[in-house]
């Protein structure tokens, strides 16, 4: 079974300042890793996804994350905040599997905060 | 090219009730799923669908039911409404439902059951 763990469920941070959201995971087989945000009454927008190539994974809107496997870990990180980076950000894995056609097993959401 | 789209936006019904929602696939796209969304359960996977046949469902009840069109256009439907079926019921689409291809979401549709 794969499930997702994202820690802390509130970050705030200094416009300007380094973002990192953290998020591990877990899953029985080599997973497929996805990062989206959702604005206040808005659908979830996708960040970025690891699908088995590099290990540093760049997305949207300055976003970047690391798959660390020994770790199982699929941190979100962003140099430097922007108001507009306010939202809820959530990480989601599905696995490689037959049994997981359409499927993402969503974290719990980080709401990322910023702050003038 | 357009997004994934639904309708209506916002709905209120009573307990009791069905409710039928609509979500129409980005062009091309042949995977539709459907998710639940609550303040206490988070996110929550429905079922999806592809060349109108369910390949997958989560664990909710069989009030709740879904079916593809020729078109790949989707439809879910909540019979018997309960209070705690209030949620945002998001649509996504995928090319083909793979692992890895990623999903693209539309705006959501707001149930509020009374």
């Amino acid at each position: 079974a794969q499930s997702v763990t994202q820690l802390g469920s509130h970050v705030s941070v200094s416009e300007g300042a380094l973002v990192l959201l953290r998020c591990n995971y877990s899953s029985s087989v080599p997973p497929y890793l996805f990062w989206y945000v959702q604005y206040p009454n808005q659908g979830l927008q996708l960040l970025l996804k690891y699908t088995s190539a590099a290990t540093l994974v760049k997305g949207i809107n300055g976003f970047e994350a690391e798959f660390k496997k020994s770790e199982t870990s699929f941190h979100l990180t962003k140099p430097s905040a922007h108001m507009s980076d306010a939202a809820e950000y959530f990480c989601a894995v599905s696995e490689g599997s037959g049994t997981s056609y359409g499927k993402l097993t969503f974290g719990q959401g980080t709401i990322l905060t910023v702050h003038p | 090219k357009a997004g994934v789209t639904q309708t209506p936006r916002y709905l209120i019904k009573t307990r009791g009730q069905q409710v039928t929602l609509s979500c129409s696939p980005i062009s091309g796209h042949r995977s539709v799923s459907w998710y639940q969304q609550t303040p206490g359960q988070g996110l929550q996977f429905l079922f999806e669908y592809f060349s109108e046949t369910q390949r997958n469902k989560g664990n909710f009840p069989g009030r709740f039911s879904g079916r593809q069109f020729s078109n790949s256009r989707s439809e879910m439907n909540v019979s018997t409404l309960e209070l705690g079926d209030s949620a945002l019921y998001l649509c996504a689409s995928s090319l083909a439902g793979l692992a890895g291809a990623g999903q693209y979401f539309g705006a959501g549709t707001r149930l509020s059951v009374l």
